[in-house]
């Protein structure tokens, strides 16, 4: 069964810090969005992303976030100057079709700032 | 624009029957349902597009009613592997592309 991808599975870094968290969306969709969960807590959007551009993002999702599909086949989430509030789960979630599909979910990315 | 879920919480006995519940003040294009184990993605239960829809998924059911923009997901003689936390999930009509998840409702089912 076709499966989102993401690495690294967990990153712990200093706060300050740039991070960039990879995901490998499954072959044939098209629409890609990263969420993002604190511990215990619900689950965030922070950016929907369609033909090369963002289609929307949440206030979360200020100056200090971008993302890009550089190579075509990695769809990344950089975070510039990391915060102690930005510790969390980063999920990537790709569909074939927006609003009518199912959100396949990656396994997740854990952050954690120092 | 987060739906509003309730409960937020329920402890079953297997065998017994809940209704979690997800409502919008805006128009809604779609409902999704989502259920989270615990250090684990959330997995996709069903989807909803038109309104009145009812889909099923083995003993697990959803409505919706689009008039009242609101949903109610059915889970009948609950199993012990049907705990986790239950998200549901909307998109809003006008050609939004994103999901909005509720704050979840955390569902316990119990020997």
């Amino acid at each position: 069964e076709p499966e989102v991808t993401q690495t690294p599975s967990h990153q712990v870094t200093q706060m300050g810090q740039e991070v960039i968290l990879r995901c490998v969306p499954i072959s044939n969709h098209l629409y890609f969005y990263w969420y993002r969960q604190i511990l215990g807590q619900k689950v965030e959007f922070l950016v929907s992303f369609y033909n090369n551009e963002i289609s929307e993002k949440s206030e979360i999702f200020d100056d200090q976030f971008s993302v890009e599909r550089p190579d075509g086949s990695n769809f990344t989430l950089k975070i510039r100057s990391t915060k102690l509030e930005d510790s969390a789960m980063y999920f990537c979630a790709t569909t074939i079709l927006a609003g009518a599909g199912e959100l396949f979910f990656g396994e997740g990315s854990r952050l954690t700032v120092l | 624009q987060q739906p509003v879920q309730s409960p937020q919480a329920v402890i079953l006995r297997e065998g017994e029957d809940a209704v979690i519940n997800c409502s919008s003040s805006k128009a809604l294009y779609s409902v999704h349902w989502y259920r989270q184990k615990h250090g684990e993605a959330p997995v996709f239960l069903m989807i909803l597009l038109k309104g009145g829809e009812q889909k099923g998924h083995d003993k697990i059911s959803a409505s919706f009613n689009e008039k009242k923009q609101q949903s109610s997901l059915y889970l009948t003689a609950s199993q012990l592997s049907y705990s986790g936390t239950y998200f549901c999930g909307t998109e809003l009509s006008g050609g939004y592309q994103k999901v909005t998840f509720g704050i979840g409702t955390k569902l316990q089912v119990i020997p």
